[in-house]
């Protein structure tokens, strides 16, 4: 029954290493997102797939590297794990690409050491 | 500029009490402005949305008015519970590709 799920939900690693976090949506969405939530909760959008297409990419350095399969899919790839990359990373989806709500998975909380 | 700018937390109230959290945004154009509730450990819940000047969105007893006039998009409720506590984030739509702009959240903490 969950919307959008994550996982892993935590990922524990150690600074250099790559690693992926995968993310599904079972509501039929064309929209999908990744967001970075920082220590002070800040969230800022990273990428936006509209039917598999890119369609934002917030300056996010090319170590971060996201891929959609199929329109219920949207994996992130991040390679050379820096410390500054701890945090949490949210997926969301929505309908359409139009000011639409979006709905958010649990988050994977990511801890670079 | 595109922004959303939010009052400071954390905000601690007692149960009962009224609440407001201050949101303001800048924008060009008429974006659809919502409030995200993010409970602890937990991804951001939709709590209400409008999506055109003097709309009203409410949802379990949270209210916010769109206003244009001010751009402000103020979230309020009469008598808070222990378990509203969390960090309330407002947003704005923006047209490139149906992205979120958030405010910086703000914690709110209901003591009993």
């Amino acid at each position: 029954d969950t919307a959008v799920s994550q996982t892993p939900k935590y990922l524990v690693t150690q600074m250099g290493n790559d690693k992926s976090i995968k993310c599904e949506q079972n509501l039929g969405h064309d929209t999908m997102y990744w967001y970075k939530q920082d220590s002070k909760k800040f969230l800022k959008i990273m990428f936006s797939y509209n039917n598999k297409e890119l369609i934002i990419n917030e300056t996010v350095p090319n170590r971060f590297s996201p891929k959609s399969p199929d329109k219920a899919h949207l994996n992130l790839h991040i390679n050379s794990l820096e410390l500054g990359d701890s945090a949490v990373y949210f997926c969301a989806s929505s309908p359409g690409a139009k000011q639409e709500t979006q709905y958010f998975g649990p988050g994977t909380r990511l801890l670079v050491l | 500029g595109n922004s959303v700018t939010q009052m400071e937390g954390p905000v601690t109230l007692s149960e009962e009490a009224f609440l407001t959290i201050n949101c303001t945004y800048t924008a060009t154009g008429y974006p659809s402005l919502f409030w995200y509730v993010q409970y602890p450990g937990e991804g951001l819940q939709l709590l209400l949305k409008a999506t055109k000047a003097d709309d009203k969105g409410s949802n379990k007893g949270f209210e916010a008015t769109y206003r244009k006039e001010t751009t402000s998009f103020h979230l309020e409720k009469g008598s808070v519970q222990v378990s509203d506590s969390a960090v309330y984030f407002c947003a704005r739509s923006y047209n490139q590709g149906g992205k979120l702009i958030f405010g910086q959240g703000t914690e709110l903490s209901v003591k009993p």
